[in-house]
């Protein structure tokens, strides 16, 4: 296992235009997160699943805001109507249970760059 | 509430010295677990540290060490002979359950040769 894949690396769209991301998660990691993060902060946690279970939402994912996990494996993020503001670093990662009480923490992926012009 | 602060937002050294990142931490409870991450430029957070509220001793891993004071709400972070290498985004996390990271705005280290 190559560990977590993102695509695209980067996108550029025009504001008001739909863009989706996928995350492929390593395969044997049943829980799967997305995090946000604009330029000079550190992430910001978006969502996560638990299996095809959406578990969490932050309330910046606002209602434009759409995940997915349909079989429990790869995530989909879809932005509907993209707005300057959403122009970010969208960080998936995965893990097993209680990633945070595992040695390894979670394990994370490159990153879709977003930039909304 | 949680918050991570972060107070350096760029560091530069010349190589061989040793570099400190700060990191204090709020938090109401009292189980909870800090982390430190690397982002080199190529964009993935590295995992380098699990720290949980229980347990304070120090940690060293090769060049790497870790000073966690729950006195002061601390878990700072020594790079001990600093490489080209290490240069990247450093960033202190807190969690307080098993799923959400709470991130600092992370600290820029710059190693010159």
């Amino acid at each position: 296992d190559t560990g977590v894949s993102q695509d695209p690396r980067h996108k550029i769209t025009k504001r008001g235009q739909n863009v989706t991301f996928r995350c492929d998660p390593i395969s044997e990691h049943n829980r799967l997160y997305w995090y946000r993060q604009t330029l000079g902060q550190g992430p910001e946690f978006l969502t996560y699943f638990q299996n095809e279970a959406q578990l969490e939402k932050s309330r910046l994912l606002s209602d434009r805001f759409s995940a997915e996990r349909p079989k429990g494996s790869f995530s989909t993020l879809e932005i509907q109507r993209t707005e300057q503001g959403d122009s970010a670093m969208y960080l998936c990662a995965s893990s097993l249970d209680r990633a945070t009480q595992a040695n390894y923490g979670y394990t994370f992926g490159s990153g879709t760059r977003l930039t909304v012009v | 509430a949680q918050k991570v602060t972060q107070a350096q937002t760029e560091i530069s050294v010349v190589e061989k010295e040793d570099v400190t990142l700060d990191c204090v931490y709020e938090t109401r409870d009292t189980t909870y677990y800090l982390f430190w991450y690397k982002q080199p430029p190529s964009g993935e957070l590295v995992f380098l540290i699990r720290r949980n509220s229980f347990d304070e001793q120090n940690e060293i891993s090769g060049r790497y060490s870790w000073n966690f004071q729950k006195s002061t709400s601390s878990f700072n972070f020594t790079i001990t002979a600093s490489q080209v290498v290490d240069s990247a985004v450093y960033f202190c996390a807190l969690s307080h359950n098993d799923y959400k990271l709470s991130f600092g705005a992370g600290t820029t280290v710059t190693v010159r040769a």
